[in-house]
């Protein structure tokens, strides 16, 4: 069972499109973490939500933690091919331990 | 936050024998993890590495395959030992750091088996 659902996969896009991907589960999170990972590299932190119901923004991208922390979502507006790459969500249980990820979405916006 | 690095970055190694991957961070962090992300895949938990104590591996993974070390604040290694194809992977290391409990990862190690 996977405990972090995210969806959907992959996603192709054109450029100037906007999307949304999701991140669910029926477990609470102290914290939930977005990554974008670029072949041949390691992911790297794109933003860290802690409090339920929580909004952040990052230039074009907006994510929203649930307010009962089981859920997030990635919000993209007017997409570019620099946005294209795989984006992870992880939560963790408890501050400091290891992260569970979902599955990735594969995004990929061409021009 | 939290630079990291790994060595070696990729190899390409003969199955049965043994690889160990370096994690090094370029500051003292209690928590550090690692990571296997096979093909196409998410990344699955290998095990915990906190300095001064034994490493806690997740189900499915063993000592035994997966020995580790953690002498110090700042490093930790990571060996594949007897390796399969099954274990060609990319392997992270991963450090938690700052203030809000945020983790950091290396650039990974790719690894084929053939």
């Amino acid at each position: 069972t996977q405990l972090l659902e995210q969806s959907p996969q992959f996603l192709s896009i054109q450029e100037g499109e906007n999307l949304t991907v999701y991140c669910n589960s029926s477990s609470v999170f102290s914290s939930l973490q977005w990554y974008r990972q670029e072949p041949g590299e390691g992911p790297v932190l794109l933003v860290t939500v802690v409090t339920g119901g929580e909004v952040k923004k990052l230039k074009r991208l907006t994510f929203q933690f649930g307010d009962a922390r089981k859920d997030s979502s990635l919000h993209i507006t007017a997409a570019q091919p620099g946005d294209t790459g795989l984006y992870l969500c992880a939560g963790e249980r408890q501050a400091g331990t290891a992260l569970i990820f979902g599955k990735g979405t594969t995004l990929s916006v061409s021009s | 936050s939290a630079v990291i690095s790994q060595k070696p970055s990729r190899d390409i190694c003969q199955r049965g024998t043994s690889l160990t991957i370096q994690c090094q961070v370029d500051s003292q962090v209690t928590m550090m993890f690692w990571y296997r992300q096979q093909p196409g895949q998410s990344l699955t938990l290998i095990a915990t590495a906190n300095q001064g104590s034994e490493a806690t591996y997740e189900s499915g993974f063993v000592i035994d395959k997966f020995p580790i070390s953690r002498p110090n604040l700042t490093f930790s290694t990571l060996t594949v030992s007897n390796m399969s194809p099954e274990d060609s992977s990319i392997y992270l290391c991963s450090v938690v750091a700052g203030a809000t409990y945020e983790q950091y990862f290396g650039p990974g190690t790719r690894l084929t088996v053939t």
